[in-house]
C-alpha cells in the first residue's frame, strides 16, 4: 500500500527555472494539501484542493500555482523558481470532513533547493 | 479559527526519563484532536488521536488525554529511547485543513 507519493524527492533548480512536484494518493482521497516545512516557520500551507479539478489558496499561495486534473493527483508547479522557495515540500491527502475528523496521511517530501 | 499552542522546545533526555509536551488548543465545538511525528529525513506520521473529551489516544508507548476543561492536549511517555528522537507536530482540524503547532524538537541521548 503506496500511500501518499511524492516526486521527485530531490533537486537542483537554478534561479528561474521551472518544474513540477507531483503527488499522487491510492487510499480514494477527496482532499489533497501541499505545505512547505522551513526551519523555525514549521509547516506552512501552500495550496489545497477538495476535490477533483478545485483548488484554493493556502497562507503561502505566492509564486506556486497548482492543479487538481485527476482524483489521485495533486500537481505544485513554479513558473519562476527563487532562492526562497528553497524548503521540503510535503503532500498530504485526507477523506473529506463529512466523514469527521479525519487525519491527513503525508509525503516522504520532495528537497528543493534553488540556486 | 480553530488554533493550537505548542510547547517549542527543543528537549533534550536521557533514555529512560520522562517525556512531556505541552498543547493548549483554542475550537469551536470538539474537534478531534492529533499528535503527529516526524522522524529525521521523512514526512509527518500520525502518532496519536483522540476524537472527543476525556478520550486517551496512545500508540508506541505515548499517550495523550483530550481534557476539555483545560482545552489540553499533552502528549506523554513515560520512558523514552534514543529511537523516540524526532519533532513531534500537535494539530487540530480548521475548516478543510489542519492546524499544527511550531513542533516540538526531541532529542533522546543514550
Amino acid at each position: 500500500n503506496a500511500g501518499v507519493t511524492q516526486t521527485p524527492k530531490f533537486r537542483v533548480l537554478k534561479t528561474g527555472q521551472s518544474m513540477t512536484l507531483l503527488c499522487a494518493q491510492d487510499m480514494n482521497h477527496e482532499y489533497m494539501y501541499w505545505y512547505r516545512q522551513d526551519p523555525g516557520m514549521g509547516l506552512r500551507l501552500i495550496h489545497y484542493s477538495v476535490g477533483e479539478g478545485t483548488t484554493a489558496k493556502g497562507e503561502v499561495p505566492d509564486g506556486y500555482n497548482v492543479s487538481r486534473l485527476k482524483k489521485q493527483n495533486f500537481l505544485l508547479g513554479l513558473e519562476s523558481a527563487a532562492p526562497s522557495q528553497t524548503s521540503v515540500y510535503f503532500c498530504a491527502s485526507s477523506y473529506r470532513r463529512d466523514r469527521g475528523n479525519q487525519p491527513q496521511h503525508f509525503g516522504d517530501g520532495t528537497r528543493l533547493s534553488i540556486l | 479559527g480553530n488554533s493550537v499552542t505548542q510547547m517549542e522546545g527543543p528537549v533534550t533526555l536521557s533514555e529512560e526519563a520522562f517525556l512531556t509536551i505541552n498543547c493548549t488548543y483554542t475550537a469551536t465545538g470538539y474537534p478531534s484532536l492529533f499528535w503527529y511525528v516526524q522522524y529525521p529525513g521523512e514526512g509527518l506520521q500520525l502518532l496519536l488521536k483522540a476524537t472527543k473529551a476525556d478520550d486517551k489516544g496512545s500508540n508506541k508507548g505515548f499517550e495523550a488525554t483530550y481534557r476539555k476543561e483545560t482545552t489540553s492536549f499533552h502528549l506523554e511517555k513515560g520512558s523514552v529511547q534514543v529511537s523516540d528522537s524526532a519533532v513531534y507536530f500537535c494539530a487540530l482540524p480548521n475548516d478543510y485543513k489542519l492546524s499544527f503547532g511550531a513542533g516540538t524538537t526531541v532529542t533522546v541521548r543514550a
